[in-house]
């Protein structure tokens, strides 16, 4: 069975510093993996995807991830830290077969993203 | 224009009520969700539909069902709250059930149950 772990609850950051939230999956098959962010009381907006094309992926508003199969990690970083980031960021694995549950999303625990002034 | 939108945004009721939660997109897509996020956050799938036919279900009571007039539409509903319900119901739309798809999220219905 796929699985995802993000380790850290909560992180946080001062404005300008590197942002760095771990994402392990576990998963039988190659997998995508999915970047969601939750800002309060809205729904969650896609981030970045990893379907097997390059490892590193960019996303919108600065934020990549790279894929390293032999450490199964998915880790998404931003150079530089904006207030506006603070939010709950959710990683997510998936199967890669069409049909069936293979669109089904696996969630991590998520992370809260702090930004300090 | 809002992609997936939910109605209603709150829902207060008391246990053993009935009720339902709509959804409805308008991208096109072939395949809807339903995700409960928990007071923790934790979100977990509960159904989804694919073409108007149920393609996932979860170990979800069968106290919730979910209902899809047309593609473009998956309501559930709910019978018989108990307080274990109070959460937060997304849904959600994508493509198709590819695995590589973007899910793309509605804003939430967040169900209390006293």
């Amino acid at each position: 069975a796929q699985s995802v772990t993000q380790l850290g609850s909560h992180v946080s950051v001062s404005e300008g510093a590197l942002v760095l939230l771990r994402c392990n999956y576990s998963s039988s098959v190659p997998p995508y993996l999915f970047w969601y962010v939750q800002y309060p009381n809205q729904g969650l907006q896609l981030l970045l995807k990893y379907t097997s094309a390059a490892t590193l992926v960019k996303g919108i508003n600065g934020f990549e991830a790279e894929f390293k199969k032999s450490e199964t990690s998915f880790h998404l970083t931003k150079p530089s830290a904006h207030m506006s980031d603070a939010a709950e960021y959710f990683c997510a694995v998936s199967g890669t077969n069409y049909g069936g549950s293979q669109g089904n999303l696996i969630f991590g625990k998520g992370t809260k993203l702090s930004v300090k002034p | 224009d809002t992609a997936v939108s939910q109605t209603p945004k709150y829902l207060v009721t008391q246990m053993g009520n009935d009720k339902s939660i709509k959804c409805e997109q308008n991208l096109g897509h072939d395949t809807m969700y339903w995700y409960k996020q928990d007071s923790k956050k934790f979100l977990k799938i509960m159904f989804s539909y694919n073409n108007k036919e149920l393609i996932i279900n979860e170990t979800v009571p069968n106290r919730f069902s979910p209902k899809s007039p047309d593609k473009a539409h998956l309501n559930l509903h709910i019978n018989s709250l108990e307080l274990g319900d109070s959460a937060v119901y997304f849904c959600a739309s994508s493509q198709d059930a590819a695995g590589a798809r973007e899910q793309y999220f509605g804003p939430g219905t967040r169900l209390t149950v006293t």
